[in-house]
């Protein structure tokens, strides 16, 4: 059970064209997905939070109109990197929580962008 | 808001030997402590957790202890394995929110 799964694996985009991450609870309905950007070596950077049906949460220094976050449904949370630069490339993590009370996180397999 | 270290940053054992990893965390309002794996371009699998009502908490190899006056939390995995080699975070939680402590490379030498 709780498994996050996460479309696609990996893209290459040309700079200034956008791209969109997809996030799915594939067995548990998710009431909040976060949105997480990991850089080589370091720890996971907290970039929203987004609940079913209302907008998202930005952490400080995430500009929301850059990193729009959608999450039209208990299973589904999309991001989408728009007009994509160079320095966007990294490793992007979505988990997902069923209960908000429990804290309890599940990941899923991170998508792999390069901006060209 | 919470601010989570961990040490070491890097770790290497033998296989076979106990691989320890400490984390400390500031707000004392922080209630649950997660611990995660990740291996190489995978995503981060939670391996283990204690909430703050538990000093401790042991699954199979896999062991966390809780000190909530010292505000300080510890791994412990036994018997290490070389699968057991990953990047390994801590987490204590901030309002409704689980933040991460920097990571621990463990290496375990065959």
């Amino acid at each position: 059970g709780a498994v996050v799964s996460q479309h696609p694996s990996r893209v290459i985009c040309k700079s200034g064209t956008s791209v969109k991450i997809e996030c799915r609870s594939l067995d548990f309905q998710a009431t909040t997905m976060f949105w997480y950007r990991q850089f080589p070596k370091k720890s996971l950077m907290l970039m929203a939070t987004s609940n079913e049906g209302s907008k998202a949460t930005y952490e400080q220094g995430v500009e929301k109109d850059k990193f729009l976050i959608n999450h039209a449904s208990l299973t589904l949370s999309t991001l989408t990197v728009t007009s994509a630069h160079p320095e966007d490339s990294s490793f992007y993590i979505c988990s997902a929580i069923g209960d908000r009370s429990t804290y309890e996180q599940y990941f899923g397999p991170g998508t792999r962008l390069t901006v060209t | 808001g919470e601010n989570v270290e961990q040490h070491p940053s890097t770790l290497s054992v033998q296989e076979g030997d106990s691989a320890v990893i400490k984390c400390t965390y500031s707000d004392s309002a922080s209630n649950y402590f997660p611990w995660y794996k990740q291996e190489l371009g995978k995503g981060p699998q939670l391996i283990i957790d204690i909430r703050s009502n538990v000093g401790e908490k042991k699954d199979q190899r896999i062991a966390v202890t809780l000190n909530k006056t010292a505000k300080h939390f510890s791994l412990h995995i036994t018997e290490t394995q070389p699968e057991d080699s990953a990047v390994y975070f801590c987490g204590g939680t901030s309002y409704d929110k689980v933040i991460f402590g920097p990571g621990t490379s463990l290496s375990v030498i065959p």
